[in-house]
Parts: structure tokens; C-alpha cells; sequence
């Protein structure tokens, strides 16, 4: 079975410009959760989505968006990059919105 | 339930076994998890403990939970060149993961 998918695995973008990464969960799991890993830190929640609805948040700006299609795929979309956003962003997918995650290999973002 | 923290190295030698420590400040937490990251890569998920056992086992893997000072250990036994990693505890409260700092493990041949 495939695990989650994340694509691209690697994106360069430069400052302004805006951003948008795909999720695709195992077969079967309907919940996704985005997390922002910045170098030497641990993942920082960023957004969960169940059956296409948003069902947590982190402590991000508004400038962080994302969905959830009827194939429990999922996009994040970062508009107005800074420098800051240079990160590792994680995928995880999960049965539903208490159980364990599993994640993606993730997209590794450089903002010049 | 925010504040997870652990130590930020740990060396040990090959044949050795390692013990990774994390603290966690949310009581109500009903899971405690660890992950591995290894270089480049995503986290993959190693083990969890459901907040009302003491001790779970697991292979070469053995996860302690004392809830009353909220500490969560990982001990791994044998360790191995191939376990050289970052290890994150997490815990969920509600419905976010909060992840530790991590920790990261070099293991010497």
C-alpha cells in the first residue's frame, strides 16, 4: 500500500510570490494535518482536515490556507512568501481526526 | 498542552542502549507518541502509549510513561548504527500533535 504522498519534493520560490503543496493520505484515511518544520525544530501544527471540513488551526497567519477535496487529497496554500516560510512542510494523514499520523516525506520550501 | 520538551543530543555507543527523555505539560493528553526523522526525510511513527499504561514494550523499543510527573521515555535496547536519528516525542490533546524539540541521537561504532 502507498503511504501519504507529497508533492513536489522540493520548491524554490522568492520573496512575495505565492505557494501551493499537495497531500494525497493513504487509501482509506479520510483526515489530513499540515505542520511547518523549521530547521532543529519539531513540526509546528499548521492545519487538520476532516471529510473536507477544517477542524484545527495552528498559530499561523492568514496567509496560510488549505483544503480538502472529496478524495481526502489535500492542498496548502501559502500566499506572500517571507523568508521566514523556509521550512520542511509535513503531511500526515490519519483514520480520522484522533488517531495516529502518518506522514509524508514532506516538501522541502526555500524562499530567496 | 503546548510545551513538550526534550534534550537536545544523546551519543551512545554501538551494542549500548539508549535512553531518550521528554516532558509534556497537558494531563489530559490521551496518547503519547514517538517519531523518528531521519536525515532528509518525513517522521515515521515508532510507537505509542495510551495515557493509562505505565509501560508499553515493543521489539527492541520500551516506552515508560510516569503521568504524575509527566515524563515519557523511550529506551532502546541494542542500539544500532541504523538508529542514528532525531526522535520526537508528541502528544495530543484534542485533536493537535504537539511535537517535542527532538532529540538527536548519534550512535558510535
Amino acid at each position: 500500500d502507498a503511504g501519504v504522498t507529497q508533492s513536489p519534493t522540493h520548491l524554490i520560490k522568492t520573496r512575495g510570490q505565492h505557494v501551493t503543496l499537495r497531500c494525497s493520505p493513504i487509501s482509506g484515511h479520510k483526515s489530513v494535518s499540515w505542520y511547518q518544520q523549521v530547521l532543529g525544530q519539531g513540526p509546528q501544527f499548521i492545519f487538520q482536515y476532516y471529510e473536507k471540513e477544517e477542524r484545527g488551526r495552528g498559530n499561523f497567519p492568514d496567509r496560510f490556507s488549505a483544503r480538502q477535496f472529496p478524495n481526502y487529497s489535500s492542498e496548502l496554500n501559502v500566499n506572500a512568501l517571507l523568508l521566514g516560510d523556509s521550512a520542511l512542510y509535513l503531511c500526515a494523514s490519519s483514520l480520522g481526526i484522533y488517531n495516529e499520523q502518518f506522514f509524508g516525506p514532506g516538501t522541502r520550501l526555500t524562499v530567496l | 498542552g503546548e510545551d513538550v520538551e526534550q534534550s537536545l543530543f544523546l551519543s551512545v555507543r554501538e551494542g549500548d542502549s539508549s535512553v531518550i527523555n521528554c516532558t509534556y505539560t497537558d494531563s489530559s493528553s490521551t496518547y503519547l507518541y514517538w517519531y523518528k526523522q531521519e536525515p532528509g526525510a518525513g517522521l515515521q511513527l515508532l510507537t505509542y502509549i495510551f495515557s493509562n499504561m505505565d509501560m508499553k514494550q515493543d521489539q527492541r523499543l520500551t516506552v515508560l510513561l510516569n503521568k504524575k510527573d509527566k515524563h515519557l521515555s523511550l529506551r532502546i535496547a541494542d542500539t544500532q548504527t541504523g538508529d542514528s536519528a532525531i526522535y520526537f516525542c508528541a502528544e495530543i490533546t484534542g485533536n493537535q500533535f504537539y511535537f517535542g524539540t527532538g532529540t538527536s541521537l548519534t550512535v558510535i561504532p
